[in-house]
């Protein structure tokens, strides 16, 4: 079936720094891509909606200053947490559906799992 | 607006026993409905999904759920849970076009008694 890679897996920084992290359609090519964020031992909830070769569409309450969505192309999206805080800890899940035909489905990275001291 | 109601948080059954996790969705239009699976520290799975036709679908595991309209319910059953179903199960909806975003509910922690 399709992958999503995502990369890294996990990643510990210092505060105020700058993070980035990648998702990538290996077998596929995916027009829209979707970042979530993953409190332990809550729900996914979507951060914003990644659109190839446009801005992205961030949900309410996100901070599209903080998190920086650019989708490249057709196969590559990356999410960047700028001046990373302990309180933007957390698992970040990519995801993608297929840019044409398939079945609709959504393809989910492993995720990153974010730690700032 | 779109939205997914997973009203039990944490459900525990006996290896053997029978399980079925609720799903309550609101949506516009037609929905596309999905069942993923997580185990603690990785990433989800999908055990099936609807957009149309036979409402009863099956999935991998030994998992089905039911699509009912009139209910707006997307229920996920099996007949016999194994110690290795312990997970997260999220319930989610959607469109089914590729821009479509896709919402999950708040999960149901499952939990097997040996």
């Amino acid at each position: 079936g399709a992958v999503v890679s995502q990369h890294p897996s996990w990643v510990i920084c210092k505060s105020g720094t700058s993070v980035k992290i990648e998702c990538r359609s290996l077998d596929f090519q995916a027009t829209t891509m979707f970042w979530y964020r993953q409190f332990p031992k809550q729900s996914l909830m979507l951060m914003a909606t990644s659109n190839e070769g446009s801005k992205a569409t961030y949900e309410q309450g996100v901070e599209k200053d903080k998190f920086l969505i650019n989708h490249a192309s057709l196969t590559l999206s990356t999410l960047t947490v700028t001046s990373a805080h302990p309180e933007d800890s957390s698992f970040y899940i990519c995801s993608a559906r297929a840019a044409s035909g398939g079945t609709g489905e959504l393809f989910f990275g492993e995720g990153s799992r974010l730690t700032v001291l | 607006a779109q939205s997914v109601t997973q009203p039990d948080i944490h459900i525990t059954v006996s290896e053997g026993a029978s399980l079925e996790l609720r799903c309550n969705y609101s949506y516009g239009a037609t929905p596309y409905l999905f069942w993923y699976v997580q185990s603690p520290g990785q990433g989800l799975q999908l055990l099936l999904k609807y957009f149309s036709g036979d409402t009863l679908v099956q999935g991998i595991k030994g998992f089905e759920a039911e699509f009912k309209r009139s209910q707006s319910s997307f229920n996920l059953r099996k007949p016999s849970v194994h110690w290795s179903d312990a997970a997260e199960y999220f319930c989610a909806v959607g469109g089914y076009s590729s821009a479509s975003k896709i919402i999950f509910g708040s999960g149901t922690r499952l939990s097997i008694r040996p």
